[in-house]
């Protein structure tokens, strides 16, 4: 069944520790996006990708980073970890037109201590 | 500035009664409307999307509506259950842009009691 996944669903890490969200689908989608959301509050864009090898920085400043080595890949990582960076993170894709076909993965709630 | 504003930001409903969501936008050039449902801890899942041209969608118990020219948009939901216990959010995209920039509102938690 066509869908897109996010691994871990929730991680509590100590400060300073890189760590990888992982999000895959499986529907061809070309663009993939990493949104973040706090609790009450709005879904914020903050990386997204065209396609294989394109990816753009969202409007909500972040200091993670991403990459697109496959179509269907679009990991994000924190090279060091702060307490400022716990909040959900949610991965989605879309078909080609983009405004149509817009699924989100069920997310990862990520805790730095 | 293109905003989504939603209300109320929160409702509480007893089992089997009805209620209306309200959605108001600013988004120009606007392409389309979504409702989603989310449930905690979970990512969204689409309810409804409408374009310009449609002013009623429904999807079960759930029914949308949209004004295009006074830009608003509600969502009735009928004969409530439990598990419509969620956040429901508003998001309107626009069409002036190849990415289809979507705009979020803020959701409005919705409580059903037994």
């Amino acid at each position: 069944e066509a869908d897109i996944y996010q691994t871990p669903r929730y991680l509590v890490i100590g400060t300073g520790k890189k760590i990888t969200l992982e999000c895959s689908q499986t529907m061809g989608h070309d663009k993939m996006y990493w949104y973040q959301q706090d609790p009450g509050m709005e879904l914020h864009l903050i990386h997204y990708s065209y396609g294989v090898n394109s990816t753009e920085k969202g409007d909500l400043s972040s200091e993670s980073t991403v990459s697109r080595i496959r179509t269907e890949h679009f990991p994000l990582t924190l090279e060091s970890a702060r307490p400022s960076h716990t909040s959900q993170y949610l991965c989605a894709s879309s078909n080609p037109q983009g405004h149509y076909g817009y699924t989100f993965g069920s997310g990862t709630r990520l805790t730095v201590v | 500035k293109n905003q989504v504003e939603q209300s109320p930001q929160s409702l509480i409903i007893l089992e089997g009664k009805n209620c209306t969501l309200q959605c108001n936008y600013t988004v120009s050039p606007f392409s389309n409307l979504r409702w989603y449902k989310q449930d905690t801890g979970r990512g969204p899942v689409s309810l409804t999307i409408m374009t310009f041209s449609e002013n009623t969608k429904s999807n079960g118990r759930y029914t949308a509506t949209l004004d295009a020219d006074t830009k608003q948009s509600s969502l009735h939901i009928t004969a409530s259950q439990l598990s419509d216990s969620a956040s429901y959010i508003c998001v309107v995209s626009d069409r002036g842009s190849t990415l289809g920039r979507l705009y979020f509102g803020r959701g409005t938690q919705l409580t059903v009691w037994p």
